[in-house]
């Protein structure tokens, strides 16, 4: 069974298009996290969410909104898809503090 | 917020030699202190992590030094082998169970 999963794996979109994708994980822990990954490979967060508090990193575009209908889920919508945006996303969990996370297969966003 | 920084972001060595990348933090608070290892088009793994009360973990070829007061923590692999060429990534979590990661270091091991 896949501990967290993501889906779609890879995403080819236009310029202005709204998108969301989708993660959930299967491990019961508390707190999912969003990072995106550039060419430059720096793995950088976006959110971190738990039952009770969503920490955004202040250098996210607020056309990026992450949305968790339950604690297994934490999915990312983005409005207004722009070039910069093109990158590698990839969905965390871990059970709390000072614990690993598990991170996701990753999705492939391309916009042209 | 946290800040980690990543030295060296390239690496190669020869089969059979040790590697050393080293990373500082900036944030005193911080706690927990994972590596992670990605390879190519996969998603990071956890290799080895070290918590702020330890000074140093060993599993197997690979080890994990921590000082605290410097700020510095370090991953060091011996008897390096191909399957280890990878980017590795160490991290720092704050006190808001935000993992923050350095810049990576692309390791080659050379057969």
């Amino acid at each position: 069974d896949t501990a967290v999963s993501q889906t779609p794996k890879y995403l080819v979109t236009q310029m202005g298009n709204d998108k969301s994708i989708k993660c959930e994980q299967n491990l019961g822990h508390d707190t999912m996290y969003w990072y995106k990954q550039d060419s430059k490979k720096f793995l950088k967060i976006m959110f971190s969410y738990n039952n009770k508090e969503l920490i955004i990193n202040e250098t996210v575009p607020n056309r990026f909104s992450p949305k968790s209908p339950d604690k297994a889920h934490l999915n990312l919508h983005i409005n207004s898809l722009e070039l910069g945006d093109s990158a590698v996303y990839f969905c965390a969990s871990s059970k709390g503090s000072n614990t690993e996370a598990f991170f996701g297969q990753g999705t492939r966003l391309t916009v042209v | 917020g946290e800040n980690v920084e990543q030295h060296p972001s390239t690496l190669s060595v020869q089969e059979g030699d040790s590697a050393v990348i080293k990373c500082t933090y900036s944030d005193s608070a911080s706690n927990y202190f994972p590596w992670y290892k990605q390879e190519l088009g996969k998603r990071p793994q956890l290799i080895i992590d070290i918590r702020s009360n330890v000074g140093e973990k060993k599993d197997q070829r690979i080890a994990v030094t921590l000082n605290k007061t410097a700020k510095h923590f370090s991953l060091h692999i011996t008897e390096t082998q191909p399957e280890d060429s990878a980017v590795y990534f160490c991290a720092a979590m704050n006190t808001g169970n935000q993992f923050y990661f350095g810049t990576g270091t692309s390791l080659t091991v050379i057969p």
